[in-house]
């Protein structure tokens, strides 16, 4: 079956730009999104189709994918960021989430 | 604005079974999918399957099949999922989102999220 891998945590200084890594096998012919989930919230489309930003996002938040790794790219981060952070893809009618990133603003 | 309400918390038994209902409302389940997806304490989230409500048509993923049952009521609005044969690692917030058909493919994204139900297996 397939997988997404993330790295477990990211650490950034506030005002940094924070990447978290979302690998799979050729993910890059896939579509992927991003999920950002506060502590005891549901969590909040961020990005989706690789690059999409939904309405009422902010700018500072951006999405790549390309090979075997989708990148979310947080610029300017500040400690409102500081959340959980999940990738997403689909195949064949299934949904595939990532293992998710706890993003720390130092 | 799209809204998914919740059923509110469970607490269930080993063994016995729940369902969750998720209501829609300010939009239509006119090519939508409904997806569930779960996070047990301090863990990531799973998905456990869909449904497309204007076709009734579900899937599931593998780890729950043959314990999951996903089904709508277009006349209400509602999504149910119900998990049968209850275990304790089955306690988790239950969560129900909307995917988006466009293009054919359900299950690309999840554009709005109930609120979550928390479901507690014990004793």
């Amino acid at each position: 079956s397939y997988e997404l891998t993330q790295p477990p945590s990211v650490s950034v200084s506030p005002g940094q730009t924070a990447s978290i890594t979302c690998s799979g096998d050729n993910l890059g012919d896939k579509y992927v999104s991003w999920y950002q989930q506060r502590p005891g919230q549901s969590p909040v489309l961020a990005i989706y189709q690789d690059n999409k930003r939904p309405s009422g996002i902010l700018e500072r938040l951006s999405g790549s994918n390309s090979g075997n790794t989708a990148t979310l790219t947080i610029s300017g981060t500040r400690a409102m960021d500081e959340a959980d952070y999940y990738c997403q893809t689909w195949d064949s009618n299934t949904v595939i989430f990532g293992g998710g990133t706890k993003l720390t603003v130092l | 604005q799209v809204q998914l309400v919740q059923s509110g918390t469970e607490a269930k038994k080993p063994g016995s079974s729940v369902k969750v209902s998720c209501k829609a409302s300010g939009g239509t389940f006119d090519n939508y999918s409904i997806t569930w997806v779960r996070q047990a304490p301090g863990q990531g989230l799973e998905w456990m399957g869909g449904i497309i409500p204007l076709s009734g048509r579900t899937h599931y993923a593998q780890n729950f099949q043959g314990r999951v049952t996903i089904t709508a009521d277009k006349s209400t609005s509602t999504t149910y999922m119900e998990l049968s044969s209850l275990r304790y690692q089955d306690t988790a917030v239950y969560f129900c989102a909307r995917g988006d058909c466009s293009g054919g493919h359900c299950y690309k994204e999840f554009d709005f999220w109930g609120q979550g139900t928390l479901v507690t297996v014990s004793s």
